[in-house]
């Protein structure tokens, strides 16, 4: 199946740093990509759309200040945690589907977790 | 707007048992697919099994298949045979079946299975 890679998969930064997530669909190109963000033993929530060629689409609540995408190519988007703050320890993941598959699968990164201390 | 429920509480399970995993939902989509995820303790999404709303037939994988039911809007995953590295969390999630379309999950169930 189809493959995205999702870097770093853990790290942890200082309070006040920024913090970049790579998401890179290795076989297929993602015009729309997801990034989501998930607390422990909790659901996948929703955080943003990213659109190569233009601006993300946020979900409702989500700063798009703090957290800045940018989907440059068909097979990069990055998600960018500013300021990061201890609150903003979690696990964020992306997600692409290969327009070419055969259904509506959705492949997934392997996660980044971060800790900000 | 999609909605997807995962009422269980965390699911016990013998070895070599079968265990049905529960899932209700609900969208305005006239089209739509359903679909199951595993997430062991590594955080990774492993995609199970796809439902697609004009299925005739419930979906089959391996020891994985979907028992939909569209009038009652439930999607549930039946895993045969358990294995010990079934342990996860087991996310049901629903898309329209439109490009590029989000997906929206429950909130999960925890499976253990016991040898």
């Amino acid at each position: 199946g189809a493959v995205v890679s999702q870097h770093p998969s853990w790290v942890i930064c200082k309070s006040g740093t920024s913090v970049k997530i790579e998401c890179r669909s290795l076989d297929f190109q993602a015009t729309t990509m997801f990034w989501y963000r998930q607390f422990p033993k909790q659901s996948l929530m929703l955080m943003a759309t990213s659109n190569e060629g233009s601006k993300a689409t946020y979900e409702q609540g989500v700063e798009k200040d703090k957290f800045l995408i940018n989907h440059a190519s068909l097979t990069l988007s990055t998600l960018t945690v500013t300021s990061a703050h201890p609150e903003d320890s979690s696990f964020y993941i992306c997600s692409a589907t290969n327009p070419g598959g055969a259904n509506t699968e959705a492949f997934f990164g392997q996660g980044t977790r971060l800790t900000v201390v | 707007a999609q909605k997807i429920t995962q009422t269980q509480p965390g699911m016990f399970v013998q070895e070599k048992e079968a265990v049905t995993l529960d899932c209700t939902y609900d969208t305005s989509d006239p089209s739509y697919g359903l679909f199951w995820y595993k997430q062991p303790s590594s955080g990774e999404m492993i995609f199970l099994i796809y439902q697609g709303s004009y299925d005739q037939q419930n979906a089959t994988e391996g020891r994985y298949s979907l028992n939909f039911q569209k009038a009652r809007k439930s999607a549930n995953l039946v895993i045969s045979a358990s294995q010990l590295g079934d342990s996860a969390m087991y996310f049901c999630a629903t898309a329209n079946t439109g490009a590029n379309s989000k997906l929206t999950f429950g909130k999960g169930i925890t499976l253990s299975v016991r040898p």
